[in-house]
């Protein structure tokens, strides 16, 4: 079965600190896509960022990037510059159809 | 991406009774998806809804309880039947990628309340 393993169920972040959340997989698949999806107290989700596992370099958008291990199925997000616009849920997922982590609640505190 | 229309946003029902959710997408998707998000929970997928066929539910997810239809490329409906207070979830749809990768979107969800 493929599975998503988030460890840390809350995290707290000062205002422009660095922040990081884990994300651990499992699966057989070769080839597949994984997430890191935002959802705030509106529970709209948003895609923060992806990642093609068959992609060696990390992904990167603005304060948001992964540390992608693909040996180690590890897929970890990193916040910088913490803004208190980034205090959410975050959930990890990966491909498909889409299987999500239980996920990680972020404060960014002023 | 797609855009997505989902409503009721939120509703208040009574035991017993259904509520259908409606999931409207601004341009024409092959795979709809519909998820149920308990209190303070992750998502889970309830089943995949293809244009033309029935609805592919996952495992504890029957048709009974989850009808789901899929009468076009931009719409679909999921059920909820015979509600009991269990049954008190958000409830999304979402879409897959088109052509190229741009990720999955979703709907604003559905706010249930069985009472």
């Amino acid at each position: 079965a493929q599975t998503v393993t988030q460890s840390q169920p809350e995290m707290s972040v000062q205002e422009a600190e660095t922040v990081t959340l884990s994300c651990t997989y499992d699966t057989s698949e070769n080839n597949y896509y994984l997430f890191w999806y935002k959802q705030p107290p509106s529970r709209q989700m948003i895609l923060v960022i992806r990642q093609e596992a068959y992609k060696q370099q990390n992904a990167t958008e603005n304060r948001f990037s992964v540390n992608f291990q693909k040996a180690a199925k590890s897929f970890s997000l990193k916040i910088s510059d913490s803004q208190l616009g980034d205090t959410a849920m975050y959930f990890c997922a990966f491909t498909a159809p889409l299987v999500f982590g239980k996920g990680t609640r972020l404060s960014v505190i002023a | 991406s797609a855009v997505i229309s989902q409503k009721p946003s939120r509703d208040i029902c009574q035991r017993g009774t259904s509520l259908t959710i409606q999931c409207q997408v601004d341009s024409q998707v092959t795979m709809m998806f519909w998820y149920r998000q308990q209190p303070g929970q992750s998502l889970t997928l309830i089943a995949t809804a293809n244009q033309g066929s029935e609805a592919t539910y996952e495992s504890g997810f029957v048709i009974d309880k989850f009808p789901i239809s899929r009468p076009n490329l931009t719409f679909s409906t999921l059920t909820v039947s015979n509600m009991s207070p269990e049954d008190s979830s958000i409830y999304l749809c979402s879409v897959g990628p088109a052509q190229g990768f741009y990720g999955y979107t979703f709907g604003s969800g559905t706010r249930l309340t069985v009472v």
